[in-house]
C-alpha cells in the first residue's frame, strides 16, 4: 500500500460545477497535509493546507480532513476551466523533519 | 526574480556522462530537497539537507549524489546518468519552524534526457 493514495484519473467536471479530489494516508501519525497544484510542465504550487479534522475554506476550495478515516479531500466550487491541472495531495509525518510525501496526483480537466 | 532557481532548465546527455543540476535559494531557508517526477508517479524525495553539514537520503537516492556548498545552494550530480534517470527534477526550500505547518517552495524544474 501506497503511504499516500490517490485516484489519477482524470477527473472531468463541466465549468461551474463542484469537483471533488481525495487522498488516504497510511501513516495514522501524520500531522499537516496539504494540496498543490501543478500545470502541465510548471512546478507545484500551495493551494491548501490543514491540519485539523474538519473544514478549511479559501475561497472557492475547500479542504476537508478526517484523521480517524484517514482521509483528506479537496473540493473546487464554481470550477473554471483555469482549474485544469494535476492536483497533489502532501502529507508531512510526525516529527520536525520537513519532508513531504506526496500522492501521485489526480489530474483534473474542466471543461466549457 | 525568482526565489528558488534552478539550471539548467532543460539537458540531454548520452548514457554514462556525468552530469549535476543547481538549485539556488533567496528564502533563506535552511531546508533544501531534491525530487524527481515522472509521470503517473507524483513527487519523488531523492535527497534532503537541513543544513550545509546535515544531508539525508530520500526514498530514491541510489543513482545519485549531492552537495550543500552553501545554505542557498543544493546540487545534484548523476555520477553515470542512465536512460531511467530520464525525468523532471525538482529542487525546493522550506524554512525550519516547528510546528505543523511546513510549506515547501518549489524551483522551476529541470527537464532530464538520458539517451
Amino acid at each position: 500500500q501506497k503511504e499516500v493514495e490517490q485516484n489519477s484519473g482524470p477527473l472531468s467536471v463541466p465549468e461551474g460545477a463542484i469537483a471533488s479530489l481525495n487522498c488516504t494516508y497510511s501513516d495514522r501519525g501524520s500531522q499537516s497535509f496539504f494540496w498543490y497544484r501543478q500545470y502541465s510542465g510548471k512546478s507545484p504550487e500551495l493551494i491548501m493546507f490543514i491540519y485539523s479534522n474538519g473544514d478549511k475554506e479559501d475561497g472557492r476550495f475547500t479542504a476537508q480532513l478526517n484523521k480517524a478515516s484517514q482521509y483528506v479531500s479537496l473540493l473546487i466550487r464554481d470550477s473554471q476551466p483555469s482549474d485544469s491541472a494535476t492536483y497533489l495531495c502532501a502529507v508531512k509525518g510526525v516529527g520536525n523533519t520537513g519532508k513531504l510525501i506526496f500522492g501521485q496526483g489526480t489530474t483534473l480537466q474542466v471543461k466549457p | 526574480d525568482a526565489d528558488v532557481t534552478q539550471t539548467p532548465r532543460n539537458r540531454i546527455t548520452k548514457t554514462g556522462k556525468r552530469i549535476m543540476l543547481e538549485c539556488s535559494q533567496t528564502k533563506g531557508h535552511d531546508r533544501m530537497y531534491w525530487y524527481r517526477q515522472d509521470p503517473g508517479l507524483g513527487l519523488q524525495l531523492i535527497y534532503y539537507s537541513f543544513d550545509v553539514k546535515d544531508i539525508n537520503k530520500g526514498e530514491i537516492s541510489d543513482g545519485y549524489s549531492v552537495s550543500r556548498q552553501a545554505q542557498a545552494k543544493f546540487s545534484l550530480s548523476l555520477e553515470s546518468a542512465i536512460p531511467n534517470q530520464t525525468a523532471l527534477y525538482f529542487c525546493a526550500t522550506s524554512d525550519q519552524s516547528g510546528g505543523s505547518y511546513n510549506e515547501q517552495f518549489f524551483g522551476p524544474g529541470t527537464r532530464l534526457t538520458v539517451l
